[in-house]
């Protein structure tokens, strides 16, 4: 059971747009930044958002990030095929000092 | 441009050890901090352990606390991560992924993975 809780996929036709929930408590999400890494099939984990909404350089602004309390969501919109890939949200507990992920959510563009 | 490689994954009996490396470049290794992160088959993403840029402080997931040992050394540019009474449920592809000065901050890049799988 992971310390973060995320919906274990999402679906959304091309060009619509999704979001992706990410719940935590007040030792982790509620109060550090919360980033977010796109795992493409058979590749290595990508940072796609950190700091809560900021975007890497090379991200494309259809991904955004936001937080609220011991919350934060992941948008994405004019979804691509492409962007079909598993999502996870991360974090530092401060109670665990410990880095916690969410248990990934499954994107499927149909 | 930032690169990091593992090596030292393989087959390995229970309660034997396995030492992974990562190898990096492109960037100033020392003023990072680095993690360990894997992935068991089929599974989510499982932090490991982090590593502070001078290497005087570490941190532990609890499933691996006591077992694994994170290290660094600067002058070559290398990660690694000691893994000592291994049991199946440490079999997944292990990850090392560059942090930042603040140790809980996100990863920015990683490696291609390295897989480690412990039967008999």
């Amino acid at each position: 059971q992971s310390v973060l809780t995320q919906p274990p996929s999402v679906s959304a036709a091309p060009g619509q747009k999704v979001t992706i929930s990410c719940s935590g408590s007040s030792s982790n999400i509620g109060n550090n930044y919360v980033s977010w890494y796109q795992q493409l099939p058979g590749t290595a984990p990508k940072l796609l958002i950190y700091e809560n909404n900021r975007r890497p350089s090379g991200i494309p602004d259809r991904f955004s990030g936001s937080k609220s309390g011991t919350s934060a969501t992941l948008g994405i919109t004019g979804l691509q095929t492409g962007d079909e890939a598993d999502y996870y949200c991360g974090t530092w507990d401060s109670s665990l000092s410990a880095w916690v992920f969410g248990g990934g959510t499954k994107l499927t563009v149909l | 441009q930032v690169q990091l490689v593992e090596s030292g994954g393989g087959v390995v009996q229970p309660g034997r050890s396995l030492r992974l490396s990562c190898a990096v470049s492109g960037f100033t290794f020392s003023n990072y901090g680095m993690h360990w992160v894997r992935q068991a088959p089929g599974k989510g993403l499982e932090w490991v352990a982090v590593i502070s840029y001078d290497g005087r402080n570490k941190y532990y997931a609890d499933s691996v606390k006591g077992r694994f040992t994170i290290s660094r050394d600067n002058s070559k540019n290398t990660l690694d991560l000691q893994m000592n009474s291994l049991r199946a449920e440490d079999t997944a592809v292990y990850y090392c992924a560059k942090g930042q000065w603040l140790l809980a901050s996100y990863f920015d890049y990683w490696g291609q993975g390295t897989l480690v799988t412990v039967s008999s």
